[in-house]
Protein backbone atom coordinates (compact mmCIF):
# COMPACT_ATOMS: atom_id res chain seq x y z
CA UNK A 1 0.00 0.00 0.00
CA UNK A 2 1.13 3.44 -0.60
CA UNK A 3 2.43 5.75 2.48
CA UNK A 4 4.09 8.68 3.06
CA UNK A 5 6.26 8.56 6.38
CA UNK A 6 7.78 11.95 8.45
CA UNK A 7 9.21 10.26 10.80
CA UNK A 8 10.51 13.66 12.95
CA UNK A 9 6.85 14.39 14.78
CA UNK A 10 8.43 17.51 16.36
CA UNK A 11 11.68 19.30 15.78
CA UNK A 12 13.21 22.66 17.13
CA UNK A 13 15.79 24.58 15.88
CA UNK A 14 17.06 28.13 16.81
CA UNK A 15 16.70 30.70 14.40
CA UNK A 16 19.35 31.24 12.01
CA UNK A 17 20.81 27.49 11.63
CA UNK A 18 19.74 25.00 8.84
CA UNK A 19 16.41 22.63 8.59
CA UNK A 20 16.04 19.61 7.16
CA UNK A 21 12.71 17.49 7.30
CA UNK A 22 12.59 13.70 6.68
CA UNK A 23 9.71 12.55 3.77
CA UNK A 24 10.40 8.88 2.30
CA UNK A 25 7.18 7.46 0.81
CA UNK A 26 6.29 4.35 -0.37
CA UNK A 27 5.20 3.66 -4.17
CA UNK A 28 5.97 1.38 -7.43
CA UNK A 29 6.58 4.28 -9.20
CA UNK A 30 8.03 7.99 -9.31
CA UNK A 31 4.77 9.96 -7.73
CA UNK A 32 3.96 13.64 -7.45
CA UNK A 33 5.75 14.95 -4.22
CA UNK A 34 4.75 17.66 -2.12
CA UNK A 35 5.57 20.08 0.59
CA UNK A 36 2.73 21.72 2.54
CA UNK A 37 2.84 24.20 5.03
CA UNK A 38 0.32 24.91 7.71
CA UNK A 39 0.53 27.40 10.11
CA UNK A 40 -1.89 28.01 12.94
CA UNK A 41 -5.19 29.30 11.67
CA UNK A 42 -4.13 29.08 8.65
CA UNK A 43 -4.89 27.19 5.62
CA UNK A 44 -2.70 24.75 4.16
CA UNK A 45 0.24 26.53 1.65
CA UNK A 46 2.58 24.50 -1.29
CA UNK A 47 6.18 25.26 -0.92
CA UNK A 48 7.42 23.25 -3.60
CA UNK A 49 6.36 20.41 -5.90
CA UNK A 50 8.46 17.64 -8.08
CA UNK A 51 6.86 15.62 -11.20
CA UNK A 52 10.09 15.09 -13.04
CA UNK A 53 13.51 16.32 -14.43
CA UNK A 54 15.81 17.99 -11.77
CA UNK A 55 15.78 16.49 -8.44
CA UNK A 56 16.55 19.56 -6.75
CA UNK A 57 13.08 21.64 -6.45
CA UNK A 58 13.56 25.38 -5.43
CA UNK A 59 10.29 26.47 -3.58
CA UNK A 60 8.96 29.73 -2.24
CA UNK A 61 9.98 31.16 1.13
CA UNK A 62 13.43 29.94 0.62
CA UNK A 63 12.85 26.42 0.79
CA UNK A 64 14.37 23.58 -1.74
CA UNK A 65 13.74 19.59 -1.63
CA UNK A 66 15.82 17.06 -3.20
CA UNK A 67 14.02 14.05 -4.90
CA UNK A 68 15.93 10.48 -3.91
CA UNK A 69 14.99 7.73 -6.30
CA UNK A 70 17.19 5.12 -4.65
CA UNK A 71 16.01 6.30 -1.13
CA UNK A 72 12.49 7.03 -1.81
CA UNK A 73 12.54 10.09 -0.10
CA UNK A 74 12.13 13.72 -0.76
CA UNK A 75 13.55 15.73 2.40
CA UNK A 76 12.74 19.57 2.81
CA UNK A 77 15.51 21.90 3.31
CA UNK A 78 16.26 25.26 4.85
CA UNK A 79 20.22 27.01 4.98
CA UNK A 80 18.90 29.52 7.44
CA UNK A 81 15.35 29.31 9.31
CA UNK A 82 13.27 32.24 10.49
CA UNK A 83 10.76 32.67 13.07
CA UNK A 84 8.16 32.86 10.52
CA UNK A 85 8.79 29.32 9.62
CA UNK A 86 7.23 27.60 12.80
CA UNK A 87 4.70 25.84 11.80
CA UNK A 88 3.33 22.38 10.74
CA UNK A 89 5.09 20.77 7.73
CA UNK A 90 3.20 17.65 5.55
CA UNK A 91 5.02 15.95 2.57
CA UNK A 92 2.32 14.55 0.13
CA UNK A 93 2.66 12.01 -2.53
CA UNK A 94 -0.30 12.07 -5.52
CA UNK A 95 -0.02 8.06 -6.73
CA UNK A 96 -2.48 6.82 -9.31
CA UNK A 97 -6.13 8.25 -8.00
CA UNK A 98 -5.05 8.95 -4.45
CA UNK A 99 -3.67 11.52 -2.73
CA UNK A 100 -1.93 10.73 0.78
CA UNK A 101 -0.12 13.66 3.79
CA UNK A 102 2.68 12.29 5.99
CA UNK A 103 1.55 13.21 9.93
CA UNK A 104 3.34 15.90 9.92
CA UNK A 105 6.99 17.77 11.03
CA UNK A 106 6.03 20.54 13.54
CA UNK A 107 9.08 22.65 13.59
CA UNK A 108 9.70 25.06 16.68
CA UNK A 109 11.93 28.14 16.05
CA UNK A 110 13.83 29.45 18.60
CA UNK A 111 15.78 32.96 18.97
CA UNK B 1 -10.89 37.04 -1.61
CA UNK B 2 -10.69 34.72 -4.55
CA UNK B 3 -9.74 31.97 -2.28
CA UNK B 4 -11.14 28.47 -1.71
CA UNK B 5 -14.23 28.89 0.46
CA UNK B 6 -16.10 26.71 3.48
CA UNK B 7 -18.82 26.99 4.72
CA UNK B 8 -19.73 26.85 7.88
CA UNK B 9 -16.58 27.79 9.59
CA UNK B 10 -17.14 25.93 12.39
CA UNK B 11 -20.40 23.20 13.81
CA UNK B 12 -21.11 21.66 16.27
CA UNK B 13 -24.03 18.52 16.18
CA UNK B 14 -25.96 15.55 18.33
CA UNK B 15 -24.89 12.28 17.17
CA UNK B 16 -27.35 10.69 15.04
CA UNK B 17 -27.68 14.36 13.26
CA UNK B 18 -26.55 14.89 9.44
CA UNK B 19 -24.52 17.58 8.74
CA UNK B 20 -24.30 19.49 5.18
CA UNK B 21 -21.06 21.29 4.45
CA UNK B 22 -20.65 23.68 0.76
CA UNK B 23 -17.18 24.44 -0.53
CA UNK B 24 -16.82 26.73 -3.06
CA UNK B 25 -13.70 26.06 -5.16
CA UNK B 26 -11.47 29.32 -6.92
CA UNK B 27 -13.63 30.18 -10.38
CA UNK B 28 -12.35 27.57 -13.11
CA UNK B 29 -10.70 25.54 -10.99
CA UNK B 30 -11.49 22.02 -12.62
CA UNK B 31 -10.78 19.41 -9.64
CA UNK B 32 -12.49 19.59 -5.79
CA UNK B 33 -10.86 17.65 -3.19
CA UNK B 34 -11.85 17.33 0.19
CA UNK B 35 -9.87 15.86 2.94
CA UNK B 36 -10.78 14.86 6.66
CA UNK B 37 -7.77 16.10 9.54
CA UNK B 38 -7.91 15.06 13.09
CA UNK B 39 -5.80 16.56 15.56
CA UNK B 40 -2.26 16.12 15.18
CA UNK B 41 -2.59 14.00 11.62
CA UNK B 42 -2.30 14.92 8.26
CA UNK B 43 -5.13 15.75 6.14
CA UNK B 44 -6.49 12.19 5.07
CA UNK B 45 -8.18 12.31 0.95
CA UNK B 46 -11.94 11.36 0.77
CA UNK B 47 -12.53 12.08 -2.62
CA UNK B 48 -11.97 14.15 -5.74
CA UNK B 49 -14.03 15.36 -8.78
CA UNK B 50 -13.19 16.51 -12.10
CA UNK B 51 -15.91 19.36 -12.91
CA UNK B 52 -19.09 17.50 -11.86
CA UNK B 53 -17.67 13.90 -12.19
CA UNK B 54 -16.40 11.99 -8.84
CA UNK B 55 -13.66 10.51 -9.85
CA UNK B 56 -12.23 8.54 -6.66
CA UNK B 57 -13.52 7.81 -3.36
CA UNK B 58 -11.33 6.74 -0.39
CA UNK B 59 -12.47 3.51 1.62
CA UNK B 60 -13.16 6.14 4.70
CA UNK B 61 -15.31 7.45 2.80
CA UNK B 62 -18.45 5.36 4.44
CA UNK B 63 -21.80 4.93 3.18
CA UNK B 64 -23.10 7.64 5.73
CA UNK B 65 -20.69 10.14 3.93
CA UNK B 66 -21.88 11.06 0.31
CA UNK B 67 -20.53 14.10 -2.25
CA UNK B 68 -21.87 15.89 -4.74
CA UNK B 69 -20.78 18.67 -7.27
CA UNK B 70 -23.79 19.13 -9.46
CA UNK B 71 -22.85 21.96 -11.88
CA UNK B 72 -19.33 21.71 -11.59
CA UNK B 73 -18.86 24.78 -9.22
CA UNK B 74 -19.70 24.24 -5.95
CA UNK B 75 -19.52 20.84 -3.87
CA UNK B 76 -21.54 19.66 -1.16
CA UNK B 77 -20.03 16.78 1.50
CA UNK B 78 -23.59 15.42 3.69
CA UNK B 79 -22.65 12.83 6.39
CA UNK B 80 -25.88 10.86 7.52
CA UNK B 81 -25.82 9.95 11.12
CA UNK B 82 -23.26 11.27 12.83
CA UNK B 83 -21.15 9.68 15.13
CA UNK B 84 -18.47 11.33 18.10
CA UNK B 85 -14.93 9.58 15.61
CA UNK B 86 -16.71 11.83 12.89
CA UNK B 87 -15.59 15.11 14.65
CA UNK B 88 -12.91 16.71 13.09
CA UNK B 89 -11.73 19.23 10.41
CA UNK B 90 -13.16 18.58 6.60
CA UNK B 91 -10.84 20.48 4.30
CA UNK B 92 -11.86 21.46 0.40
CA UNK B 93 -9.28 22.04 -2.00
CA UNK B 94 -9.28 23.25 -5.53
CA UNK B 95 -6.83 22.83 -8.43
CA UNK B 96 -6.65 24.32 -12.01
CA UNK B 97 -6.01 21.47 -14.06
CA UNK B 98 -5.77 17.80 -14.57
CA UNK B 99 -3.51 15.03 -12.97
CA UNK B 100 -1.57 16.01 -9.45
CA UNK B 101 -0.86 19.68 -9.28
CA UNK B 102 -1.20 22.86 -6.68
CA UNK B 103 -3.79 22.38 -4.43
CA UNK B 104 -5.20 25.30 -2.94
CA UNK B 105 -6.99 24.35 0.05
CA UNK B 106 -10.09 26.25 2.29
CA UNK B 107 -10.01 27.20 5.72
CA UNK B 108 -11.75 23.73 6.55
CA UNK B 109 -14.79 23.64 8.37
CA UNK B 110 -14.00 22.36 11.69
CA UNK B 111 -17.14 19.36 12.86
CA UNK B 112 -17.72 18.66 16.93
CA UNK B 113 -20.52 15.26 17.40
CA UNK B 114 -21.66 15.89 21.12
Amino acid sequence: AQSVTQPDIHITVSEGASLELRCNYSYGATPYLFWYVQSPGQGLQLLLKYFSGDTLVQGIKGFEAEFKRSQSSFNLRKPSVHWSDAAEYFCAVGAGNQFYFGTGTSLTVIP
Amino acid sequence: DTGVSQDPRHKITKRGQNVTFRCDPISEHNRLYWYRQTLGQGPEFLTYFQNEAQLEKSRLLSDRFSAERPKGSFSTLEIQRTEQGDSAMYLCASSPRQGWDEQFFGPGTRLTVL
